[in-house]
This record gives C-alpha cells, structure tokens and sequence, in this order.
C-alpha cells in the first residue's frame, strides 16, 4: 500500500525566506506526483503536477522536483510572502483508483 | 468557468438520516472521485469512477453508494449517516488516462449530531 509523508509537518519563517518542503512515498511505481494547496476551510488548488518520467516542474516561485527511485519530492519556494502561508499537500497517482495524500505541511509566513 | 461544482457547502444530519453529496464537473472528464478530509488523516479515497456507468470502491467506501449514469455528475449517497462521518468531503475530477492534474471542489462540510 503507498503511503505519503511529508517533513515537517508546520513550518513558520520570516517573510523572504527561501524554503523547502518534502514528500516522500513508499511505492515508487507512480504515474505522477501532484503539489496542492490548501486556504483554511477552502478546496484544494493544484500547484504543480510532474509526471514520472519527469525530474521537475516551475511555476512563478514555486520549483517541485522528483526523484522517482528514491521516492522523494521536493517543492522550492523562493522569496516567501505572507501570502504563502498555507496547508501544502503533497499527493501521487499509483494507481488507477485516485490520489494517495500525505497529511501536509502548515506554513506560516511571518510578515 | 465552473470547473467541478459541489452541493451543500454545509450540511447537518442527524444519525440515521441519509442524504446526497452532489458533484458536477463541465470539463467532459472521465475520471471522478470523492474523498473525506479528516483532521490528522489527511485525505482519502471513497469511491471513484473512471466513466460513465463504471464506479470502484477506494480505502474507505463502508457506509457510501456512488453511481455514474452521466459524465458530468457523480453523486454520492450516505445512507444511514453515522458521527463517524462527520468530515469535509471533496469531489476530483481528471483526464485521468492522459496524466493531467486532478481538479477539486470547494468541499461539503457535513456533521452528523
């Protein structure tokens, strides 16, 4: 069964702070890894989706990396604004059945 | 751009009710499916469908029906409501066969007195 996890599990820095976030999964057969982002009592919005035959993805500030062998993820976000402050979720596709979730990172930008 | 549409927002039941979670996407995806969010065990897969007329069950389906008889809509069904399923229930859609990222709802916030 796959399982997800994610270090730390919250995370509070100063406004500007380069940061990163990790995943690590058990199985390492996935499809793809996807990086949500989730606003207290909100849904959950994608941020970046790699597919498993690829190593990373960039959008804006945010850079996710992957490292399929050694079921690892990372997501990068530079220069931290409080406008970050989040629940970050990271999930992979292993299967044809859904997403398998790790239980997330709070963030909190202090301004 | 509506995306994947769910409702209620909010629900409360009493136990024993039944009810229906009702989510609609306008992508013309395939794939759809539903999870729970609980605090301290993240989220996780109830049931999913890969098409019309085809539904699966996924790691917590006890006490849950599902049904696709459209692409568009995927219902879910609680149909004794416990305490045990108090939880904020998302809807996911996606292109699933092509790899691309799965879209959520807002989310129904249900509890069950």
């Amino acid at each position: 069964k796959q399982e997800v996890t994610q270090i730390p599990a919250a995370l509070s820095v100063p406004e500007g702070e380069n940061l990163v976030l990790n995943c690590s999964f058990t199985d390492s057969a996935i499809y793809n890894l996807q990086w949500f982002r989730q606003d207290p009592g909100k849904g959950l919005t994608s941020l970046l989706l790699i597919q498993s035959s690829q190593r990373e993805q960039t959008s804006g500030r945010l850079n996710a990396s992957l490292d399929k062998s050694s079921g690892r993820s990372t997501l990068y976000i530079a220069a931290s604004q409080p406008g970050d402050s989040a629940t970050y979720l990271c999930a992979v596709l292993s299967g044809a059945d859904g997403l398998t979730f790790g239980k997330g990172t709070h963030l909190i930008i202090q301004p | 751009n509506a995306g994947v549409t769910q409702t209620p927002k909010f629900q409360v039941l009493k136990t024993g009710q039944s009810m229906t979670l009702q989510c609609a996407q306008d992508m013309n995806h395939e794939y759809m499916s539903w999870y729970r969010q609980d605090p301290g065990m993240g989220l996780r897969l109830i049931h999913y469908s890969v098409g019309a007329g085809i539904t699966d069950q996924g790691e917590v389906p006890n006490g849950y029906n599902v049904s696709r008889s459209t692409t568009e809509d995927f219902p879910l069904r609680l149909l004794s409501a416990a305490p045990s399923q108090t939880s904020v229930y998302f809807c996911a859609s996606s292109n699933h066969k092509q790899g691309q990222p799965q879209h959520f709802g807002d989310g129904t916030r249900l509890s069950i007195l």
